[in-house]
This record gives C-alpha cells, structure tokens and sequence, in this order.
C-alpha cells in the first residue's frame, strides 16, 4: 500500500528564519510526483511545490525548495525566510500521473510563524 | 477563471438525512477529484471523473455515497441517510488533461458537513 508519513504534527519558526517540514513515503512504484501543499486557515489548499521522482534535481520555488531522496524515500519541505502569511498545515502527497489521477496525503504538519 | 467553486461551504443536516453537494470546476479542466477530510487528517480521495465517466472509486465511497458528473462540467456528491460519521470537509479539485504525466490540482473551498 502507498502510504504518505509526515511525523511532526507541529512546528513553530520565528519570523524570518528558516524551518524544514519532513515527509516520507512508501511505494513500489518507479515512477510518480511528490507535491507539497498548504492550506491556511479557512482557506483553500494551493500548490506549494511539486517533484518529479525521474529527476535528480530537487525543485525549488522562491523561498520553498525540497530535499529529494529517492533512495530513502524521503521529501522534505525547506521554507527560508519565513513569513507571517506562511502559517498554515502543510501536507506532504503523492501522485503517479497517467490514469490514476488521486493524491495521496499525509496527515499535515502545523506550521506556526511567529512575530 | 475564478477558480473551483462548491456549494454549500457549510450544511449541517440530522442524521438519517439525504445531502447533496456540489462542485463547479475550472472551465476546460477534464478531470474532477472528491476529497474527504476530517479533523487532524489529510484529505482522503473519494472518487474521480474525467470528463462525465467515472474512473475510479476508493472503498470509502461506500453505497451510501454516489456522484456524478452528468455533462462533463459540474459535479455532485449525494450522501444518502447520512451518519454522524459522515460529519467532514468534503474537498473538490479539477485539473486539466494534457497528455501523460501529472497535472496539478486545483481544490475549492469545500463543504463542511455536521451531522447532528
């Protein structure tokens, strides 16, 4: 079974500092896309950051990047420069692409910026 | 564009009751995602269309649940007789289709759904 882990319920990071959300993941599968997502409070889920698993180069969007590792099935958020408008859950999901269209999510991780 | 739309963004209903929800995707995108979440959990997937036929069902989709999506736009999700374990965010999302690979998607507000 394909299972998405995000083992820190909670995380707090003062303003402007830098934190890293960790996510691992189980499948058997050689081909798939791992994504990033955050859902603020009251608000709806956007996109934070997608990885394709055929590529080596982790992804990197503004102040979010990913450290990718294939080998030890692991996919872990790095936010630099945390901002207030940061504060959110974030979940860590998996994907295959193709005819199997559905994400599967981990449970979240609370993240809390602080002033 | 403006974006995924669902209707309600809250129902509270007894239990026993019929509800039905429904999702507005973005124009154009083919695909259509239903999404449960509940509390302290990640969305768990229900089932998705693309275009009007319906691709996949996760076994959480039990008899009580149905959905539709009738002309390739719009979709519903019925829940009959629901129960108090029903009570949950339920998260719609579109993307397009344009060719192999993965498309990201795109989630509505969703409806949170009591039932007392």
């Amino acid at each position: 079974a394909q299972t998405v882990t995000q083992s820190q319920p909670e995380m707090s990071v003062q303003e402007a500092e830098t934190v890293t959300l960790s996510c691992t993941y189980d499948t058997s599968e050689s081909n798939y896309y791992l994504f990033w997502y955050k859902q603020p409070p009251s608000r709806q889920m956007i996109l934070v950051i997608r990885q394709e698993a055929y590529k080596q180069q982790n992804a990197t969007e503004n102040r979010f990047s990913v450290n990718f590792q294939k080998a030890a099935k692991s996919f872990s958020l790095k936010i630099s420069d945390s901002q207030l408008g940061d504060t959110a859950m974030y979940f860590c999901a998996l994907n295959y692409g193709g005819s199997q269209g559905n994400l599967i999510f981990g449970k979240g991780t609370k993240l809390s910026v602080k002033p | 564009d403006t974006g995924v739309s669902q209707d309600p963004r809250h129902k509270i209903t007894k239990r026993g009751q019929n509800v039905t929800f429904r999702c507005d995707p973005i124009s154009e995108h083919n695909r259509l995602y239903w999404y449960r979440q509940t509390l302290g959990q990640g969305p768990e997937f229900l089932t998705y269309f693309q275009n009007e036929a319906q691709l996949e069902k996760s076994r959480l989709l039990s008899d009580r649940f149905s959905a539709e999506r009738p002309k390739g736009s719009f979709s519903t999700l019925e829940i009959q007789r629901t129960e108090q374990g029903d009570s949950a965010m339920y998260l719609c999302a579109s993307s397009p289709l344009l060719g192999q690979g993965v498309h990201e998607q795109y989630f509505g507000p969703g409806t949170r759904l009591t039932v007392t």
